[in-house]
Parts: C-alpha cells; structure tokens; sequence
C-alpha cells in the first residue's frame, strides 16, 4: 500500500505570495495516476490537477504542478484570497484504488 | 450541466443501517466508474469504495468491506452506498465522484456530499 505524505501541514503566506506544495509516496507512483484537489470549507473537493502536471478545465495558470517517481510538487505561483484552502494530493493503487494524502492547508498569514 | 447529488445521509444509532443514493446528470452515467470518499468531521479525505461502470467489478477500503455495500443502477442514472453495522467512526460526510481512467486516473466531478452521524 502506497502512503502519500503531503508537507507543510499547514503554509501561512500573503496574498501575492508564492506557495510550494509538497506530496511524498512510499513507493514510486505513475505521474499519470497523480491529481491535486483544492477544498475549500463546507464544499466538495476540487480537480485541479491530473498527471502529475495537467490543469483541469477552467483551472488558472497561476496553479502548477511538478514532479515524478516519489516526489511531485503542487505551486500556486502568485496566491489569491480564493486560494486559502486545503489541497490533497491523490493517487490510484489498482485494488485499494485511491489513497489521499493528509492535506496542506494554505491560510492567509 | 453535469451535476451528481447526494441523498440519504442522517442520524443513525451505531449497529444501524442507512443507504445513500447518488443521482447523477448531465453525462451518460452508464459510462463512467464511481466512487464514494468520504471524510469525517475535522479530518481529511477516505477513499470507502469504487464501482465499474457496468457494475461488475467493486473494491472496498479495509475499513468498510464486509459492512458496506456499493451498487449502481445505469437506467436509473443512480449509485448507492448500502451502509449496515454503522460505527462512530463513520460518521462523516459521504461524496460520490466520477472517475476518469484511462490514460490518466482522477475523479473529476463530485457531488457536494450528504452528512452520516452515528450517535447513541
């Protein structure tokens, strides 16, 4: 079983600010099989990106995301007060099908 | 608009049952793999169970299998989470998302979630 570690648990940045996301597996994972979600509270999670690297549909291209084999990055070049969230990296695992990181939250400094 | 939407969620003792529902629209559900996460109050998100889009092949996270049960009905656009032996722990709010898997594996639509306590 695959375990993703997502660090900081928590970012305290500015509005402007650079934010650098990071998502660590056990074993190596298939960029194709890694995705980054936003959540914001009292709403479901959002696709931001697929295959390690792809913005889904109507993402900005302030969000990024980088990486390969164990280690892959989530960056949110210039934060906007709508980006204080909590993001969740994700990967597939064939009969456990998905496992989740724990989170980073992003608040506002 | 594609648009999943949960229901069924509610207050049960622990022991109980409770079934949720998922009705989707706007794409050909019969098409699509589904999944159920959730995620308890306070907590991050738990992959509980994952269905094919014909239905025929199920997985369940350790922490459900044997307890819940998931299904789908394509002429009636629905998936369901038949949920029996409910615990504390389950208590959260339940999601239903669309998988997306064939060259890359997410779930790209999801339902904004039906809330499970269970409480003596």
């Amino acid at each position: 079983e695959i375990v993703l570690t997502q660090s900081p648990g928590t970012l305290s940045l500015s509005p402007g600010e650079r934010a650098t996301l990071s998502c660590r597996a056990s074993q190596s994972v298939s960029s194709s099989y890694l995705a980054w979600y936003q959540q914001k509270p009292g709403q479901a999670p959002r696709l931001l990106i697929y295959g390690a690297s792809s913005r889904a549909t109507g993402i900005p291209d302030r969000f990024s995301g980088s990486g390969s084999g164990t280690d892959f990055t989530l960056t949110i070049s210039r934060l906007e007060p709508e980006d204080f969230a909590v993001y969740y990296c994700q990967q597939y695992g064939r009969h456990l099908r998905w496992t989740f990181g724990q989170g980073t939250k992003v608040e506002i400094k | 608009e594609v648009q999943l939407v949960e229901s069924g969620g509610g207050l049960v003792q622990p022991g109980g049952s409770l079934r949720l529902s998922c009705a989707a629209s706007g794409f050909t559900f019969s098409s699509y793999e589904m999944n159920w996460v959730r995620q308890a109050p306070g907590k991050g998100l738990e992959w509980v169970s994952y269905i094919s889009s014909s239905g025929s092949t199920i997985y369940y996270a350790d922490s459900v299998k044997g307890r819940f049960t998931i299904s789908r009905d394509n002429a009636k656009n629905s998936l369901y989470l038949q949920m029996n032996s409910l615990r504390a722990e389950d208590t959260a709010v339940y999601y239903c998302a669309r998988e997306l898997a064939v060259d890359y594996y997410y779930m790209d639509v999801w339902g904004k979630g039906t809330t499970v306590t269970v409480s003596s």
